[in-house]
């Protein structure tokens, strides 16, 4: 299966940009990469999509480089709110299984 | 606008017992999911199902079964109930394309098991 893999933790302050990267080494190719937000005792909420280049929606944005090995979810100016695990999820090239990312516990502070 | 419903919150049943989780979807998608999640391990696949009565095993399928008599309807089943299936279980839908659109996630059924 491939590696999906994320940094565990990021700490922020409100009013800050946070940039959350997920590497995915063995994507498939015809698929697109998700990332979701999940609250305490809650399921994963979708935050963005996109398969190539950058996305941009009214909450976050997502970066893609060409060989699409990675992505970068780029929350911008955070606020307590957005303290919340993130994942990404993506096909696995292989198994064509889609594959959530290990998640990355964002804290803000004020 | 609650989309994909989980019958229970939270559940404590003990050691041996049958155990229902039940999922039902309003959006009219082919796809359903059960995952479990523990603390260190991520989201991981239990079972998932593409169509009614129609069932994949996913990556830890021991110890449980799923059934899917209706499209809008997937169950979980612990059909004998452990300390080790403690944990959040999540249903997820999502229509055919859903890979593109993505899933819709249930606010999860934390299972205690004593």
């Amino acid at each position: 299966l491939a590696k999906t893999t994320q940094p565990i933790s990021m700490d922020s302050y409100e009013g800050q940009e946070v940039n959350i990267t997920c590497s995915h080494n063995n994507i498939a190719t015809n698929d697109y990469i998700t990332w979701y937000q999940q609250f305490p005792s809650q399921g994963p909420r979708f935050i963005i999509q996109g398969y190539k280049t950058k996305v941009t929606n009214e909450v976050a944005s997502l970066f893609i480089p060409a060989d699409r090995k990675s992505s970068t979810l780029s929350l911008p100016r955070v606020s307590l709110s957005d303290t919340a695990v993130y994942y990404c999820l993506v096909g696995d090239g292989n198994t064509d299984k889609l594959i959530f990312g290990t998640g990355t516990r964002l804290q803000v502070f004020p | 606008d609650v989309k994909v419903t989980q019958s229970s919150r939270y559940l404590v049943k003990r050691t041996g017992e049958k155990v229902f989780l039940e999922c039902v979807q309003d959006m009219d998608h082919e796809n359903m999911f059960w995952y479990r999640q523990d603390p260190g391990l991520g989201l991981r696949l239990i079972y998932f199902s593409y169509d009614v009565k129609m069932k994949e095993k996913g990556d830890i399928p021991e110890g449980y079964s799923v059934s899917r008599e209706k499209k809008e309807r997937f169950s979980l089943i612990l059909e004998s109930a452990s300390t080790n299936q403690t944990s959040m279980y999540l249903c997820a839908s999502s229509s055919p394309v859903g890979r593109v659109d993505g899933y819709t996630f249930g606010s999860g059924t934390r299972l205690t098991v004593v």
